[in-house]
């Protein structure tokens, strides 16, 4: 059983549209999260939801919208895609938030490519 | 300003050999440290965590952490083909957040 699952797994767009990612897990978990990873690698924090309340809201454009439905889920809705939000999209998940002692499991990510 | 800084690498080592891997962080504050080990096209997945100054052994992984120095790394011992991905520190502050660095990528040659 896929503990984190994210869909689509690619996504390829043009600039200007607006598209959608979805995460869920089956954990239990009450965090979750949204990480970028650009093409160096680097992977930070966006957003992070502790029971469907938004607890981190990152230096990120207005364009990234998250929304949580409950807590087993987190999506993400991103509005005028650039070429600059081209990288890959992780969702993770953990226990609680507790300052980040519990461990976040991370789903298989989302590489987003915008043309 | 960079929080959690990490040797880029690559790190190359012959197979058996000790894979040493060093990371500093900014914030005084911080307060619990992790390695991530990311193979390629994959996600981040969790190897050690440490909360304490210290060694902690977890298999062929050892990870040290000196709050004093701001310095935490993790050694890899008897170093195997399959030890090769990316490992990414990660450190929390009082903030819920985890900051990660760049990654440090190991090949170890058969």
């Amino acid at each position: 059983d896929t503990a984190v699952s994210q869909t689509p797994k690619y996504l390829v767009t043009q600039m200007g549209n607006d598209k959608s990612i979805k995460c869920e897990q089956n954990l239990g978990h009450d965090t979750m999260y949204w990480y970028k990873q650009d093409s160096k690698k680097f992977l930070k924090i966006m957003f992070s939801y502790n029971n469907k309340e938004l607890i981190i809201n990152e230096t990120v454009p207005n364009r990234f919208s998250p929304k949580s439905p409950d807590k087993a889920h987190l999506n993400l809705h991103i509005n005028s895609l650039e070429l600059g939000d081209s990288a890959v999209y992780f969702c993770a998940s953990s226990l609680s938030p507790s300052g980040g002692t519990d461990t976040q499991y991370f789903g298989p990510g989302t590489r987003l490519t915008v043309l | 300003q960079k929080e959690v800084e990490q040797n880029s690498g690559p790190l190359s080592v012959p197979e058996g050999a000790i894979a040493s891997l060093n990371c500093t962080y900014s914030d005084r504050g911080s307060q619990s440290f992790f390695w991530y080990r990311q193979y390629s096209g994959k996600s981040p997945e969790l190897i050690m965590s440490i909360y304490s100054n210290g060694d902690k052994e977890d298999g062929r992984f050892t990870a040290q952490l000196n709050k004093a120095s701001q310095y935490v790394s993790l050694l890899i011992r008897d170093s195997q083909p399959s030890d090769s991905a990316t490992y990414l520190c990660a450190v929390t502050h009082n903030d819920y957040k985890l900051s990660f660095g760049a990654g440090t990528t190991v090949t170890v040659r058969a």
